[in-house]
């Protein structure tokens, strides 16, 4: 299968402060990535979808200006959570298709204090 | 009724025993699908994706694809502890790249 790899793995940031999640396809090109959320004990959760060299498209009730993605890159999408507090605490998971099938990176445990 | 749907569990199973993992889908969902395992804490992972009707075996693991009565089941044979997770089962709409994931099924296999 293809590799997605993410991170950091696990961040704790201070309220008001920006944390920024890296993810990168290892061994192909993605000129789609997707990013989830997760709370725990609920199913993933859609928030966008990120596309190569062009904005990204969200899904509804996610707030686009504090949750930015870039995707610079056929291997790289990032997300930054801005201005982040208590209730953005969640594991963001972000994913990308090959061969038609969806593979997950690690997963970044975000704990807001 | 939702476009892919699972039983939450937790389905206990005895070590060695055949794990029966269950989703049905509606007809807004396209033929492929796929079934992932997710540990606590972790990301899921790709175990099996099936795209034709009929069974598809993958060491331990059955995908089983029935299209007429819009079910898919993963089978897990000589169940083993490590193999307690839960398992989603996902699928893609007719009109979109999106893969809608079930509410996902807790197994738990116990020595």
């Amino acid at each position: 299968g293809a590799v997605v790899s993410q991170h950091p793995s696990r961040v704790i940031c201070k309220s008001g402060t920006s944390v920024k999640i890296e993810c990168r396809s290892l061994d192909f090109q993605a000129t789609t990535m997707f990013w989830y959320r997760q709370f725990p004990k609920q199913s993933l959760m859609l928030m966008a979808t990120s596309n190569e060299g062009s904005k990204a498209t969200y899904e509804q009730g996610v707030e686009k200006d504090k949750f930015l993605i870039n995707h610079a890159s056929l291997t790289l999408s990032t997300l930054t959570v801005t201005s982040a507090h208590p209730e953005d605490s969640s594991f963001y998971i972000c994913s990308a298709r090959y061969t038609g099938e969806l593979f997950f990176g690690e997963g970044s445990r975000l704990t807001v204090l | 009724q939702k476009e892919v749907e699972q039983n939450s569990g937790p389905l206990s199973v005895p070590e060695g025993a055949i794990a029966s993992l269950n989703c049905t889908y509606s007809d807004r969902v396209s033929q492929s699908f796929f079934w992932y395992r997710q540990y606590s804490g972790k990301s899921p992972e790709l175990i099996m994706s099936i795209y034709s009707n009929g069974d598809k075996e993958d060491g331990r693991f059955t995908a089983q694809l029935n299209k007429a009565s819009q079910y898919v089941s993963l089978l897990i044979r000589d169940s083993q502890p490590s193999d307690s997770a839960t398992y989603l089962c996902a699928a893609y709409p007719g009109d979109t790249d999106k893969l809608i994931f079930g509410t996902g099924t807790r197994l738990q296999v116990f020595p």
